[in-house]
Parts: structure tokens; sequence; C-alpha cells
């Protein structure tokens, strides 16, 4: 079945080190995103990438970094410059029919 | 710059009565538009999409949106709500000019009393 799949779902972090989040997808989607859910914010884009070799920075893409050295894959490092981490992070792949979305990884800096 | 708006942060209805989530969007160009569904803990679930065919398009649960281009909107309407409908609802807009890259809205918390 085709799908988008990320992990871990939940990830502990020590101040000051960095993570890194996987996203995989095999929908053969070009466009790959990353969203930063915090309550009552709603979701704020991070990075994005329509191509492969190829990633913008959203609206927050301080202190994130990713890469998209294959189509299917898409992950997002959190860097210790990012001053509060601790969120849920989605990962979302679509094209302009429809979304899919990964159940996401919460994220807490311990 | 495309952007999206959910007029109401939150909206609490009574179980039976009439549900209605609003969503504008900006853009001379004409969208694709969605409502995704967030229950508790959970992750996104596709609720109904417009993508330039019937303006007036149903979806799962009840629910349905009709595209009025003359305002701009895309607003999520039930006639009775339930209990499991309450959710955080998202109005996402996309644009082939804009490489179609995802627009949310901020997102309605939906609360529904006995």
């Amino acid at each position: 079945d085709g799908g988008i799949t990320q992990s871990p779902k939940y990830l502990f972090r020590k101040e000051g080190q960095n993570v890194t989040l996987s996203c995989e997808q095999n929908l053969n989607h070009d466009a790959m995103y990353w969203y930063r859910q915090d309550p009552g914010q709603g979701l704020r884009l991070i990075y994005y990438s329509q191509i492969v070799n190829d990633f913008q920075k959203g609206d927050i893409a301080e202190g994130y970094s990713v890469s998209r050295e294959k189509k299917e894959s898409f992950p997002l490092t959190v860097t210790s410059a990012q001053k509060n981490p601790t969120a849920f992070y989605l990962c979302v792949s679509g094209d302009y029919t429809e979304a899919f979305f990964g159940q996401g990884t919460r994220l807490t800096v311990v | 710059a495309q952007s999206v708006t959910q007029l109401d942060s939150h909206v609490s209805v009574s179980e039976g009565t009439p549900v209605l989530l609003r969503c504008n969007y900006s853009s001379s160009y004409s969208p694709s538009l969605f409502w995704y569904v967030q229950h508790p803990n959970k992750g996104l679930q596709l609720l109904l999409k417009y993508t330039s065919a019937a303006t007036l398009v149903k979806g799962i649960n009840g629910f349905e949106a009709e595209f009025k281009k003359s305002e701009t909107s895309f607003h999520l309407t039930k006639p009775s709500a339930h209990m499991s409908d309450a959710a955080e609802y998202f109005c996402v807009v996309t644009l082939v000019v804009n490489d179609y890259k995802l627009s949310f809205g901020a997102g309605t918390t939906v609360t529904v009393r006995a």
C-alpha cells in the first residue's frame, strides 16, 4: 500500500543535541513538506521540497535543516540552534489533488 | 502570495445542530481547496476537496463545502453535529502558479455539547 511514514513517533532530545526526524513516502510525489504544530498555533511550514536536490525555507526555518537526496525521503534535522524545539512535527507529501500526512513525531527536549 | 484564513479559532455547537466552519483564501487564481480533520492524538484525515469540478463538494461523515469564487470562500458545513465531530479542522489551499505549495489555515477547534 502507498503511504507516508514518519519515525520515530516519540523522540526525546537533550539540550544542545541535534536530532533527525525521518519521513519516507512511496506515493511518487514530487512535493514534500515539514510542518511544526504547537498548541493553539495551527501548522507552520518549516521547509518544503518540490524536486530532488532542491528545497525551500518555509516560515520558521531557523534552527532546522533538511535534505532531499531521494524522491522518497525528506529528513528533517532539528539542530541545537532551535531554541524551542519541543513540538509535534508533521511530514506531508502531495500534489494538487491531495495531501498525505505522516502520523507525526512528538519531540520533547529534556 | 496565497493565504488562508479560518475565521473562527473555536466553534462550539450542541449535538444535533448545524456546524459551520469558515475559510477564506486570497488569490486571483483558481485554487485547489481541502478540508482536513485531526482528532486528538491522531493524524490528519481528508474530509473533502475541491479541484475545479463541482462547486458543492460532499465529503465523508456528512460534511460538505461550497466553493464560492466571488467570495473567495470554501466554508465547511454539516447539518447535524455528532459528538464524534469534536476535533480540529484545517482548511488547506494549493495553487498551480505557486508550484502547488500547501498553505494551511490556523485551524478551528470544534467542541460538541451533549
